[in-house]
């Protein structure tokens, strides 16, 4: 089974600083996507296949990487971007999903 | 745009079922596998199953001899039943759309579940 790992567990930054979450697999990855949740909320599509903008997700949000380190960097962060990351992918046996344990940004 | 709306009792005794609804609404429910997913503090978010409206399902294997998901096209509705509950059940529920069976766009609001007696 593939294992997803996080890190940082937190990050604590201030507005308009650059934030960089990395996520780890323990075997190659294909479709890596990546979901914030915002305190009390569901979780939201960001990112597909590692680099792709979900659809309304602002320029700030971006992703890269490949195989089994991927990272998801966002620019220049703002209050509202207070909220905890993960990633997910897909595996192929046993056949299903998994998600990271999750990184949380806080804002300064 | 599509939105998935869960409902169902928030409380379930130990050793019972566990019934939710998500109706799923401005999007064909034959358009799209859908999804039940869980998160608990415990455990984090966790993948329980998917259908498609043609029968096609897939059941995460450390729950599938416990869960049950079903399709009804005539009311945009996705199920799921889980079945002799304890109290490692206790979460938040989520319906999300799967997309390519690779992602999950647009999630739920999400409905919680406590099981205790």
């Amino acid at each position: 089974e593939t294992v997803l790992t996080q890190s940082p567990a937190t990050l604590s930054l201030s507005p308009g600083e650059r934030a960089t979450l990395s996520c780890r697999a323990s075997q190659s990855v294909n479709n890596l996507a990546w979901y914030q949740q915002k305190p009390g909320q569901a979780p939201r599509l960001l990112i597909y296949d590692a680099s792709n903008r979900a659809a309304g997700v602002p320029a700030r949000f971006s992703g890269s990487g490949s195989g089994t380190d991927f990272t998801l960097t966002i620019s220049s962060l703002e209050p509202e971007d207070l909220a905890v990351y993960y990633c997910q992918q897909r595996t192929n046996w046993p056949p299903g999903f998994t998600f990271g344990p999750g990184t949380r940004v806080d804002i300064k | 745009q599509v939105q998935l709306r869960e409902s169902g009792p928030g409380l379930v005794k130990p050793s019972e079922t566990l019934s939710l609804t998500c109706t799923v609404s401005g999007d064909s429910i034959t358009s799209y596998y859908w999804s039940w997913l869980r998160q608990s503090p415990g455990k984090g978010l966790e993948w329980i199953a998917y259908i498609y409206y043609s029968g096609f399902i897939n059941y995460n294997p450390s729950l599938k001899s416990r869960v049950t998901i079903s399709v009804d096209t005539s009311k945009s509705q996705v199920s799921l039943n889980l079945r002799s509950v304890t109290a490692a059940d206790t979460a938040v529920y989520y319906c999300a759309r799967t997309i390519n069976v690779v992602r999950f766009d647009p999630w739920g609001q999400g409905t919680l579940v406590t099981v205790s007696s």
